[in-house]
């Protein structure tokens, strides 16, 4: 098992475009996290998804954000008319479906709206 | 509502001497605690956690971190830090019922020679 996956690693839009970026968890981790992180800060939680269902959601993610979990494997999360304050480190974790684990994150991906 | 301070956005110490690293958090229940280490452009490798059990809990790369209730802290130590320790060091608590992450604002390591 190679880890987390995250497709691309940069991105550079232009303002208004779209964007769409995938994860690929571990295999059999059941849990999946979404976070982004701003220059100077630590990762802020975007959204959950326990298998295919997405639980919970941040007041962080926006109309313009969706993120998806077909079938319970990857995952991709969209943005939709980017912005410049949308310029940021995109995370993706998983973890297994057990107490007393902890989270394992992928490279991330760096977006740039210009 | 659960916060993570971590009150020194950037330490320089000199290779060979030792490290702490602070992290004081905000949580109503028994946290779960966890440090976290990024490389420039890199995502986040877990160097150690506390669920529960002994307070001094041993993590990779030679760091410790110490749990202590009645400060609701979670320092982290290195005894002789190496120039590769260079990095960003992340103080986390599981806040939510899913399991996710706050974070703190990190603190920056820089290692003179």
């Amino acid at each position: 098992d190679t880890g987390v996956s995250q497709d691309p690693r940069h991105k550079i839009t232009k303002r208004g475009q779209n964007v769409t970026f995938r994860c690929d968890p571990i295999s059999e981790h059941n849990r999946l996290y979404w976070y982004r992180q701003t220059l100077g800060q630590g990762p802020e939680f975007l959204t959950y998804f326990q298998n295919e269902a997405q639980l919970e959601k941040s007041r962080l993610l926006s109309d313009r954000f969706s993120a998806e979990r077909p079938k319970g494997s990857f995952s991709t999360l969209e943005i939709q008319r980017t912005e410049q304050g949308d310029s940021a480190m995109y995370l993706c974790a998983s973890s297994p479906w057990t107490v007393n684990t902890e989270a394992f994150f992928g490279q991330g991906t760096r977006l740039t709206v210009v | 509502a659960q916060s993570v301070t971590q009150p020194d956005i950037h330490i320089t110490v000199s290779e060979g001497a030792s490290l702490e690293l602070r992290c004081n958090y905000s949580y109503g229940a028994t946290p779960y605690l966890f440090w976290y280490v990024q490389s420039p452009g890199q995502g986040l490798q877990l160097l150690l956690k506390y669920f529960s059990g002994d307070t001094l809990v041993q993590g990779i790369k030679g760091f410790e971190a110490e749990f202590k209730r009645s400060q609701s802290s979670f320092n982290l130590r290195k005894p002789s830090v190496h120039w590769s320790d260079a990095a960003e060091y992340f103080c986390a608590v599981a806040g939510g019922s899913q399991g996710n992450l706050i974070f703190g604002k990190g603190t920056k390591l820089s290692v003179k020679p």
